[in-house]
This record gives C-alpha cells, sequence and structure tokens, in this order.
C-alpha cells in the first residue's frame, strides 16, 4: 500500500526553465509534507515543506504548493540549474503512538540540462 | 554542526553471514530513524527510537534484524543471517523534534549480499 506516491519516475528540464516534480498521497491523516533532495553516494538533504493548513510555502527559488481537496502536492524550482540534478523524494509525515513517522515516495530523477 | 555519521559506507558479504551497522546521530537530537532503502524505491522506515526506547519496529524483519541505541545516544543495526534481499542502502537519520520536522540523514551503508 503505496500511501505517497510519485508517478514520475524521471524528469529533464532545460537550464532556465521551470521543473515540476509532483507527489500524490492517500491518507488524509498526513500534517506535514517535507521534499528532500539526494545526489549520488550522500544521504537526503531536506529542502523544503509545507504543513497540511498551508497552500504554498516559497523559500528562494523553490515553492510547494498543496492541494488537500485533490491530496496533491508539487514543487516547483525556478529557474532550474545544472546543480538541482539530484532524485528528488516527496515525505509525509503522520502522528502516531505518541510520536510522528514519515512515509516516503519513490522519488523522481531530474536532470537539468546545459 | 556535526552531522549524521554512518559506518561503514559500504560492505560485501555472503548470505547467511552477519553484518553491523553504526550511526552516531546529530549531538542533542532524541530521535533516531533507521531506514532501508532498495534500489529504485523510497525509503522504507525499519526502526525508530525516542532516546533510547523504540517507539516504531512494525516493519521491522524481527527474525533476522535487530538494532539498539544504548544510553539514548549512537545506534547499532544488525542483520543475522543476511538474505540476498537485504541488498540495499541502510539510512540512519536523527531529528530533534522540538522546533521543526526536519530530518537529517547520514550518508548511508550500501550492503551487498552476494
Amino acid at each position: 500500500d503505496q500511501q505517497v506516491k510519485q508517478n514520475s519516475p524521471s524528469l529533464s528540464v532545460q537550464e532556465g526553465r521551470i521543473s515540476i516534480l509532483n507527489c500524490d498521497y492517500t491518507n488524509s491523516m498526513f500534517d506535514y509534507f517535507l521534499w528532500y533532495k539526494k545526489y549520488p553516494a550522500e544521504g537526503p538533504t531536506f529542502l523544503i515543506s509545507i504543513s497540511s493548513i498551508k497552500d504554498k510555502n516559497e523559500d528562494g527559488r523553490f515553492t510547494v504548493f498543496l492541494n488537500k481537496s485533490a491530496k496533491h502536492l508539487s514543487l516547483h524550482i525556478v529557474p532550474s540549474q545544472p546543480g538541482d540534478s539530484a532524485v528528488y523524494f516527496c515525505a509525509a509525515k503522520m502522528a502516531t503512538s505518541g510520536t510522528y513517522k514519515y512515509i516516503f515516495g519513490t522519488g523522481t530523477r531530474l536532470k537539468v540540462l546545459a | 554542526e556535526a552531522g549524521v555519521a554512518q559506518s561503514p559506507r559500504y560492505k560485501i558479504i555472503e548470505k547467511r553471514q552477519s553484518v553491523a551497522f553504526w550511526c552516531n546521530p546529530i549531538s542533542g537530537h532524541a530521535t533516531l530513524y533507521w531506514y532501508q532503502q532498495i534500489l529504485g524505491q523510497g525509503p522504507k522506515l525499519l526502526i525508530q527510537f525516542q532516546n533510547n526506547g523504540v517507539v516504531d519496529d512494525s516493519q521491522l524483519p524481527k527474525d533476522r534484524f535487530s538494532a539498539e541505541r544504548l544510553k539514548g545516544v549512537d545506534s547499532t543495526l544488525k542483520i543475522q543471517p543476511a538474505k540476498l534481499e537485504d541488498s540495499a542502502v541502510y539510512l540512519c537519520a536523527s531529528s530533534s523534534g522540538v522546533s521543526s520536522y526536519e530530518q537529517y540523514f547520514g550518508p548511508g551503508t550500501r550492503l551487498t549480499v552476494t
């Protein structure tokens, strides 16, 4: 049961253009969403997050949009740069047993072409 | 601030052998996570510690996997005996759980079981 889905395994974008990475979820109990970036041979690093009570969060070139009714979020990168080439994971947080846990999507490999 | 440390970075063993991974989280982080990431998939939570207590080990194959976090600081994850399907990257992460929901990941240990 994949509660967090990233249906596009890969995406190629020209440098300077917009990159849009999508993520869908099924569990209404998720209350916080995070995006992580992963380079080869490194662990994931936190990029940006959004609370379920908001619909947009922006940090420099990165913006995350949340459509709660559609259970969909997206990460926009504008403008895209070659250094953004990495695997991007969407993660969702839910409270459980006095703490919280995270469910990760399968990732989208972004390639920004120079 | 030092990041999450993991060792070894790479390990190759034969099936039915045993292996152990070590993780030292960021100082002061109460919550520690072990994830398994199989090629082409997102990280899957194996076990979560709050200080030195286990709060979630529902996806840990307890017949072969074990983990401990003595003194609420560093942690070890052991596999005994290993199977071919255990080939994956094992990621350790920590979080303070106080001011944000970010997880900080170590570089991971790539395990190959032959």
